[in-house]
Parts: C-alpha cells; structure tokens; sequence
C-alpha cells in the first residue's frame, strides 16, 4: 500500500501557483519523497524528490516539513498543460530496490 | 532520440489467448520495470530486473511471465491465467538499482474480450 495520502482532486488558475499537498506520517529516516506525474494516457514523468532539504528544479519546488511527516510540491506558475495526475512516493528500500508505490494521486485542473 | 518505446499503443485479444508487450530501451539502464494501471488507480508492480538475465516478481506477478536475455529489452507475457488482463501497461527504465528517477514508456493499452 502507498504510504502517502494526497487530496483527490485539485483546481488552479491559469499563471498562479499550484500547491499540491501530500501527507507521509510514517517516513523512516531514510526514505525519500519523489513526485511524478501523468498527463492523461500517457506514462508518469519524473517532477522532483527529496530527503529534508528543500529542492527546487527547472519544473517545480519541494517543500518538506521539519518533522518530515509532510511535503508540497509547488508549481510556480501553472499552465494549462500542468493538467495532469500528481504522485506523491515514498521511496521503499529493502528488496525491491528501486520500488515506487503509487497511490491514487491528486487531480490538478488548470483552468483559464 | 534517447528513451523507451512501447508497442503496440492499442491491443486487442480474445480471451484464452497469450499475449506478449514490447518494451525497448536505448538508455543504457541497467533495470527495468512493469507496472500495470487499472481506471482511476495508481501505478501496481508486476515484475522488475535490475540486469540482465534476472528478474523478480512484483507485487502483481500472477498471470504474468517476463524475460530479459538483453539489456534493451524486457517484454511482458500476459498469459491466460491472467483473470483481469484489461489494463493499461507501462514499462519503465532507471540507471541502476539505488535512488534514480525512473523513465516511462507511452503504455499499451490492452483490451481482452
């Protein structure tokens, strides 16, 4: 089972920021967050991830609170092509490695 | 271009039927992935190699069989004992076993009646 919790669905404005929160209580020490995202029938796409610090990159910023149990994957000025499926990842070790667990994600809709 | 190809796009079959997915990548990853998504839910696990020659199952490997003779490529069998095998499919490709970002394929979407 996925060990995050996000909001099913989401809107936002055409050119203001999306703030897609997401919920990992149970984080170990070790764990990464990764988000990845799926435009509609296509496969997922890499966004970001992080341990504690945040990140920031060429497509979004990742917030992660102090305590770890939360983070926000912010989109800075979201356009209509951000439509799309956000998932928030606890990254597993053990013996599967390289595992990602997706749950059911969060709907962003950007409107005009 | 560098990536990772599926193909077909769309499949369809008769039921009892085998049916093998391609997955091909020129990225030079070492591991690959299945993953299988049904309506409105995530991403599951069917089976992953992290070289070639090797593969393990993941957390949906019933009804499925892979192979991986090369490193570009790792085809999935869905067999008939598969009970749901309408699904859409999705191969992924990452540089190693540690924490990289994983590339996806476009998917197929299979369709067995």
């Amino acid at each position: 089972d996925a060990k995050t919790t996000q909001p099913p669905s989401m809107d936002c404005a055409e050119g203001r920021a999306a703030n897609l929160p997401c919920n990992h209580s149970t984080i170990s020490g070790n764990e990464y967050v990764y988000w990845y995202r799926q435009i509609h029938s296509q496969g997922p796409q890499y966004i970001i991830h992080g341990l504690k610090n945040n990140e920031t990159n060429e497509m979004a910023s990742l917030i992660i609170t102090e305590d770890r149990k939360s983070s926000t994957l912010i989109l800075p000025h979201a356009t209509l092509r951000d439509t799309a499926v956000y998932y928030c990842i606890v990254r597993l070790g053990g013996e599967y490695g390289n595992k990602l667990v997706f749950g059911a994600g969060t709907i962003l809709r950007v409107k005009s | 271009d560098g990536g990772i190809t599926q193909s077909p796009k769309y499949l369809f079959r008769k039921e009892g039927q085998n049916v093998t997915l391609s997955c091909e990548q020129n990225l030079n990853h070492d591991a690959m992935y299945w993953y299988r998504q049904d309506p409105g839910q995530g991403l599951r696990l069917i089976y992953y190699s992290q070289i070639v020659n090797d593969f393990q199952k993941g957390d949906i490997a019933e009804g499925y069989s892979v192979s991986r003779e090369k490193k570009e490529s790792f085809p999935l069998t869905v067999t008939s004992a598969q009970k749901n095998p309408t699904a859409f499919y999705l191969c992924a490709s990452s540089a190693g076993t540690g924490l990289g970002e994983q590339y996806f394929g476009p998917g197929t979407r299979l369709t067995v009646t």
